[in-house]
């Protein structure tokens, strides 16, 4: 069953910890996307990468740090840098370039920050 | 970069009813614009999608329509029904570049 997986659902965490998102896909996607999503403003793009071993900040990265080791996998940190971590974070996949097709969207990881 | 502004934020209709969201954007070179729903918990999924070479694209209840001229596009739901309260999102981006979404509006649909 081909998909997007991100992991956890729902994380707790105390101020001044960093924190890491988990993002998997078998598509055979090469583009990666991390999207952070806050009531009333949309999806607003942290972090991207178009091939392995490489990425590319988006409009909202500082505090925030990623990797692309394996096609597969695209983890991002939410460092203690970022002001206010807590939010809804969306990974999405696509083919090699986004305006040639769909965007797929994991099911989300609610980070709250206590 | 690219802008993208969508009215209104909130949208309620009686079922049946037609319900039109509206985006525009700022970058010319943009030619690409997809539509997401996203319902109360779950991802956003692509429900349609419009390239610069055409006008008007339909797909059984929704179209979208762009004016490139205008640089503005929209969503239009007929006989809408329960199931199509969501939160959409639209989104343009030019070639080689990233998506830029609208912030959203969410529609409602009372029986």
């Amino acid at each position: 069953d081909g998909g997007i997986t991100q992991s956890p659902k729902y994380l707790f965490r105390k101020e001044g910890q960093n924190v890491t998102l988990s993002c998997e896909q078998n598509l055979n996607h090469d583009a990666m996307y991390w999207y952070r999503q806050d009531p009333g403003q949309g999806l607003r793009l942290i972090y991207y990468s178009q091939i392995v071993n490489d990425f590319q900040k988006g409009d909202i990265a500082e505090g925030y740090s990623v990797s692309r080791e394996k096609k597969e996998s695209f983890p991002l940190t939410v460092t203690s840098a970022q002001k206010n971590p807590t939010a809804f974070y969306l990974c999405a996949s696509a083919g090699r370039e986004v305006n040639v097709g769909e965007l797929f969207f994991g099911e989300g990881s609610r980070l709250t920050v206590l | 970069g690219e802008n993208v502004e969508q009215h209104p934020s909130t949208l309620s209709v009686q079922e049946g009813d037609s319900a039109v969201i509206k985006c525009t954007y700022s970058d010319s070179a943009s030619n690409y614009f997809p539509w997401y729903k996203q319902e109360l918990g779950k991802r956003p999924q692509l429900i349609i999608d419009i390239r610069s070479n055409v006008g008007e694209k339909k797909d059984q209840r929704i179209a979208v329509t762009l004016n490139k001229t205008a640089k503005h596009f929209s969503l239009h739901i007929t006989e809408t029904q329960p199931e199509d309260s969501a939160v959409y999102f639209c989104a343009a981006s030019a070639r080689f570049q990233k998506l830029v979404f609208g912030t959203g509006t969410r529609l409602l649909v009372s029986p």
